[in-house]
């Protein structure tokens, strides 16, 4: 069974741009969670959708958004990038979600200028 | 709320040796799952093992092995028989059943293991 893929895998964008990062879970898989990785605040909780709706969100800013289709696959998006921004974009796919066991994709690596 | 302390923020190791790695979490759910992953250079978090806290049965699988102790609030995790493909960085993560809806994992800082040949 394929794992989590996540498309594209590097990014360079300047700042004020916007940038959409995709992640395709694994096959069964209706939970996908999103995390960000930067080596000051380490890895920290986005977002999580199940069934295309957002059930937990974390404490990031409102230019930090998602989505997710009927197929399970999932969009973030990040608008008027900052800096700060740039970070490594984890993805994870489970189950039903609700503790079930993540399974990381490759992630994602943004570098904002 | 919930959180996750890696005291231990690099390890190094002369191959064949063992590497324990320290997690202690807070919570205040009595329900919770606590996981370890590993880093390799390469970036993707790989899934180690996963326990419950209601079952504080330590167990080994192959050169792994944990240690779940609910008074002390500690998971610790153990290599045994290090091997230089074990270098990556260790993160240990905690999910609480009780919080509302949703499937999030809190993070410890990680600890960045080196075994050297």
């Amino acid at each position: 069974k394929a794992g989590v893929t996540q498309t594209p895998r590097y990014l360079i964008k300047t700042r004020g741009q916007q940038v959409t990062l995709s992640c395709s879970p694994i096959s069964g898989h209706r939970s996908v969670s999103w995390y960000q990785q930067t080596p000051g605040q380490g890895l920290q909780f986005l977002f999580e959708y199940f069934s295309e709706t957002q059930r937990n969100k974390g404490n990031f800013p409102g230019r930090f958004s998602g989505r997710q289709f009927s197929n399970s696959r999932s969009e973030m998006n990040v608008s008027t990038l900052e800096l700060g921004d740039s970070a490594l974009y984890l993805c994870a796919s489970s189950l039903v979600g609700l503790t079930d066991t993540q399974y990381f994709g490759p992630g994602t690596r943004l570098t904002v200028l | 709320a919930q959180k996750v302390t890696q005291a231990q923020t690099e390890i190094s190791v002369v191959e064949k040796e063992d590497v324990t790695l320290d997690c202690v979490y807070e919570t205040r759910d009595t329900t919770y799952y606590l996981f370890w992953y590993k880093q390799p250079p390469s970036g993707e978090l790989v899934f180690l093992i996963r326990r419950n806290s209601f079952d504080e049965q330590n167990e080994i699988s192959g050169r792994y092995s944990w240690n779940f102790q609910k008074s002390t609030s500690s998971f610790n995790f153990t290599i045994t028989a290090s091997q230089v493909v074990d270098s990556a960085v260790y993160f240990c993560a905690l999910s609480e059943r009780g919080q509302a809806a949703g499937n999030k994992l809190t993070f410890g800082g990680g600890t960045r293991v080196l075994v050297k040949p």
